[in-house]
């Protein structure tokens, strides 16, 4: 079985600040995906990374993919406290076709 | 429309209570999916629909019963419900199940048992 990693678990930071959220395993995923989820909600799509190397940039977030795409790092510029929630990344397990989900950041920005 | 709608928002149920929950999209997605969370717990895969057909059950207890009427909806039947069953039961769509794994999740139901 495939399993995703996140780190760090939880992040408290005070607005302005920049951080870095991770995400790894030990298996190849085709693809990973991030979201966010604010409390009582659904988790909201983010962006999908597909190929080794791989930068995308969506405003303040910046998404990266390993080179050997077992991993994935979600870096945050001047953190607002509207970034609040728990970060989830998601890959597409090769073996079995169905996703998985890391366990997920919680980042709380204080303002 | 863009959108995964889920209904109720909110249920309180006891153990010997049948409800339904209903999930709907007209993105044109064809395959449905729902999961269990837990609170600050990643979702966990209850079952997929692809093509209105069962593709996975997650080894659910039968209290759960899927349903995909057609393409643009699915239930989730719920029966004798235990207490810790209570949780946001999330409903996600993707393009296709396999190859298009971008979900889009409904905003959920939040379900207490009593």
């Amino acid at each position: 079985t495939q399993l995703l990693e996140q780190s760090p678990q939880f992040l408290s930071i005070q607005e302005g600040e920049n951080l870095t959220v991770y995400c790894n395993s030990s298996s190849v995923f085709s693809s990973l995906q991030w979201y966010r989820q604010e409390p009582g909600e659904g988790p909201v799509l983010l962006v999908t990374v597909v190929t080794g190397g791989e930068v995308k940039k969506l405003k303040r977030l910046t998404f990266q993919f390993g080179d050997a795409r077992k991993d994935s790092s979600l870096h945050i510029t001047a953190a607002q406290p509207g970034d609040t929630g728990l970060y989830l990344c998601a890959g597409l397990e090769t073996s079995y076709d169905k996703v998985i989900f890391g366990p997920g950041t919680s980042l709380s920005v204080i303002p | 429309d863009t959108e995964v709608t889920q209904t109720p928002k909110h249920l309180v149920m006891g153990m010997t209570n049948k409800k339904s929950l209903k999930c709907e999209q007209h993105m044109g997605h064809r395959a449905m999916y729902w999961y269990k969370q837990k609170a600050k717990k990643p979702p966990e895969l209850m079952f997929v629909y692809s093509y209105e057909k069962l593709s996975i059950n997650e080894s659910v207890p039968s209290r759960f019963s899927p349903e995909c009427p057609n393409s643009s909806l699915l239930n989730l039947h719920l029966h004798a419900l235990q207490p810790e069953d209570s949780a946001l039961y999330l409903c996600a769509s993707s393009l296709e199940f396999r190859l298009y794994n971008e979900q889009f999740f409904g905003p959920g139901t939040r379900l207490t048992v009593l």
